[in-house]
């Protein structure tokens, strides 16, 4: 298995470009979740899903958008970049066990 | 939004050294979860903790589940090089969502 994956690793942007980061997890877990981590801030949760087709907001969703129309997929677009969302991405996912695996993490940067 | 007090921030002992970091919450809750990050990776669990009370090992890692719900503490034992990284405290109330509160973490270096 490989657990959780995440693409692209690295991506700079410019203000106002969109992009989408794609989580996929073959664990065949229910849950899934966005987190940014900044600097001295821990990780915050942007947005969760329980089920396929279901999504819902984190503790800030705001400037992100989510779609999990697949199970194993959880996606994250940016429709339009600032630079506040300079960070890195981290996906998880977990099944009816409480504990959440981390995939590696997307480093963005916004110009 | 809500994050757990975790302290200390930083540590930086000698490595065959222990050590010791908790999180305390105003909340109650029904899991603590302990991961480590190390430069450039995703969080990896370390220990997960159900019960009030509840004293757990993984190895040289001892994490417990404090007896009024709203603090978890890890130890660890002996120290090497390679325990450099991130620590972070997780809890969760429980519930459909599963959602999880992190602590601001505990940065360790350890000096060989």
């Amino acid at each position: 298995n490989a657990g959780v994956t995440q693409t692209p690793k690295f991506r700079v942007l410019k203000t106002g470009q969109s992009m989408t980061l794609l989580c996929a997890q073959d664990m065949n877990h229910e849950y899934m979740y966005w987190y940014r981590q900044d600097p001295g801030m821990g990780l915050r949760l942007i947005h969760y899903s329980v089920g396929e087709g279901t999504t819902a907001k984190g503790e800030v969703p705001d400037g992100y958008n989510v779609s999990r129309l697949k199970k194993q997929n959880f996606l994250l677009g940016l429709e339009s970049a600032a630079p506040s969302q300079t960070s890195v991405y981290f996906c998880a996912s977990n099944g009816q066990g409480k504990e959440q695996f981390f995939g590696p993490g997307t480093r963005l940067t916004v110009l | 939004g809500q994050q757990l007090n975790q302290s200390p921030q930083s540590m930086f002992i000698q490595e065959g050294e222990d050590v010791s970091m908790n999180c305390t919450s105003s909340s109650i809750f029904n899991t603590w979860l302990w991961y480590k990050q190390d430069p450039g990776e995703g969080p990896v669990l370390l220990i997960a903790l159900y019960k009030a009370g509840e004293l757990t090992s993984n190895g040289r890692l001892t994490a417990q589940f404090g007896i009024t719900r709203k603090d978890s503490f890890l130890n660890i034992s002996a120290s090497i090089p390679s325990d450099v990284g991130i620590y972070f405290c997780a809890g969760l109330y429980g519930g459909a969502t599963n959602k999880l509160i992190f602590g601001t973490g505990t940065l360790l270096t350890v000096q060989p």
